[in-house]
């Protein structure tokens, strides 16, 4: 059974650094072929991709992002963790990690609960 | 950045009638297409990857088409359960955009 669960501060101050782990199980991201990406979803708007990092460590950003965010794993822990400096109120979102695997790995088939972030003083 | 731009924003209708909701590319994305469902509250469910194909579970209700810029994705006859919120998102490169969303809500 495959899960994901994100944690991190539910609040944080602006220009602080904003720090998200995915924890998940049923999988390993040792396997050829799996990612995992973190995506937000503003409340009441749109889902926007953040970041990827796959099975082999290649780390893929939005390019809109890309200066703020950093991505890493630890598979010893089936861990993904997301920090994202420099936070700011447009920020505040519910911040979802999810799966993707295969040929096509794109797309994601398994997703957190999400965890709700805001950023106010 | 490729920009998918969803039509209409919302769409109402009944129980048992026939949702067409459609999904335009700025640019080609050949058939890197997929449909998600959300639910209020909850993630974001797939339900069509590579334009036609239904994910793991998902109805046959549901339905995908489309290539290169233009894509659709058909409910038959909708269930009380199909009312939510629909996006599409790209995988045509690594740079994943989302639609804006079509809320599909009861007439």
């Amino acid at each position: 059974q495959v899960t994901l669960k994100e944690s991190g501060p539910a609040l944080v101050k602006p220009t602080q650094t904003l720090t998200l782990t995915c924890t998940f199980s049923g999988f390993s991201l040792n396997t050829t072929a799996m990612r995992v990406s973190w995506i937000r979803q503003p409340p009441g708007k749109a889902l926007e991709w953040l970041a990827r990092i796959d099975w082999d460590d290649d780390k893929f950003y939005s390019t809109s992002l890309k200066t703020r965010l950093t991505i890493s794993k630890d598979t010893s822990k089936n861990q993904v963790v997301l920090t994202m400096t420099n936070m700011d109120p447009v920020d505040t979102a519910t911040y979802y990690c999810a799966r993707s695997y295969g040929a096509s790995g794109g797309y994601f088939d398994y997703w957190g609960q999400g965890t709700l972030v805001t950023v106010s003083s | 950045e490729i920009v998918l731009t969803q039509s209409p924003a919302t769409l109402s209708l009944s129980p048992g009638e026939r949702a067409t909701l459609s999904c335009r590319a700025s640019q080609s994305v050949s058939t890197y297409l997929a449909w998600y469902q959300q639910k209020p509250g909850q993630a974001p469910r797939l339900l069509i990857y590579d334009a036609s194909n239904r994910a793991t579970g998902i109805p046959a209700r549901f339905s995908g088409s489309g290539s290169g810029t233009d894509f659709t994705l058909t409910i038959s006859s909708l269930e009380p359960e199909d009312f939510a919120v629909y996006y599409c998102q790209q995988r045509r490169n690594w740079m994943y955009t989302f639609g804006q969303g079509t809320k599909l809500e009861i007439k």
